[in-house]
């Protein structure tokens, strides 16, 4: 498996409180994304990085920002929680230019909004 | 990006073939086709690729007809633990490609 860990795996927060969650890998690979998961919605894009500094938004990206200041690790911060944003968060990695494009998911982080 | 369209559940029963198909009507001259599969408290996996023709791997097959309009997810013989989400995702595996997941099939199988 890939190494990709997530953390923390559940968060219970309150409504106007700031969350980061962390996604870490020991592949190198130079994509890294974040994607929300909620009933109905399938996988949806929030942000993804393709390189160190270099991040930009997906679909679903108002309310969420991003870092990347290692190659390793690609942050999500949610700088005021709302109960919207109570899902399931997976980070994902690619390889990307020369390679399949095959994407690794992490386990997924849980967060509740109350 | 090329859209896509699944349908949103299937049942089955163990044993059987599953045949699960994507309409992909404005797939690119450079786009591929990729199936992942995820599982219930799990983020999705690889299953299978492919640009043209037909494509068996261990676990799936994928057929891809010459217009390349739509794609098949073909599962032999599938058993309860097939039971997943599957999703059909069509675009340039290089570089900037953006992944863009649909709501994907649920796959319900039965005993």
């Amino acid at each position: 498996d890939a190494g990709i860990t997530q953390s923390p795996r559940h968060k219970v927060t309150e409504t106007g409180t700031p969350v980061t969650l962390r996604c870490h890998q020991t592949e190198n690979h130079r994509y890294m994304y974040w994607y929300r998961q909620d009933p109905g919605h399938g996988l949806r894009l929030i942000h993804y990085s393709y390189g160190v500094k270099d991040t930009d938004k997906g679909e679903v990206s108002d309310g969420y920002s991003v870092s990347r200041s290692k190659t390793e690790d690609f942050l999500l911060t949610l700088e005021s929680a709302t109960s919207s944003q109570t899902s399931v968060y997976f980070c994902a990695i690619s390889e990307g230019q020369g390679a399949d494009g095959e994407l690794f998911f992490g386990e997924g982080s849980r967060l509740t909004v109350l | 990006l090329a859209k896509t369209t699944q349908p949103i559940s299937m049942d089955s029963y163990e044993g059987q073939e599953v045949n699960i198909t994507c309409s992909h009507n404005n797939i690119a001259t450079n786009d591929y086709i990729t199936w992942y599969q995820q599982f219930p408290s799990q983020g999705p996996r690889f299953i299978i690729q492919g640009y043209k023709t037909k494509v068996t791997n261990e676990v799936a097959s994928l057929f891809i007809p010459a217009d390349r309009k739509s794609s098949t997810l073909s599962l032999p013989r599938v058993s309860l633990s097939d039971t997943a989400v599957y999703y059909c995702l069509v675009g340039v595996p290089r570089g900037s490609y953006i992944p863009t997941f649909g709501r994907g099939t649920s796959l319900i199988v039965h005993p």
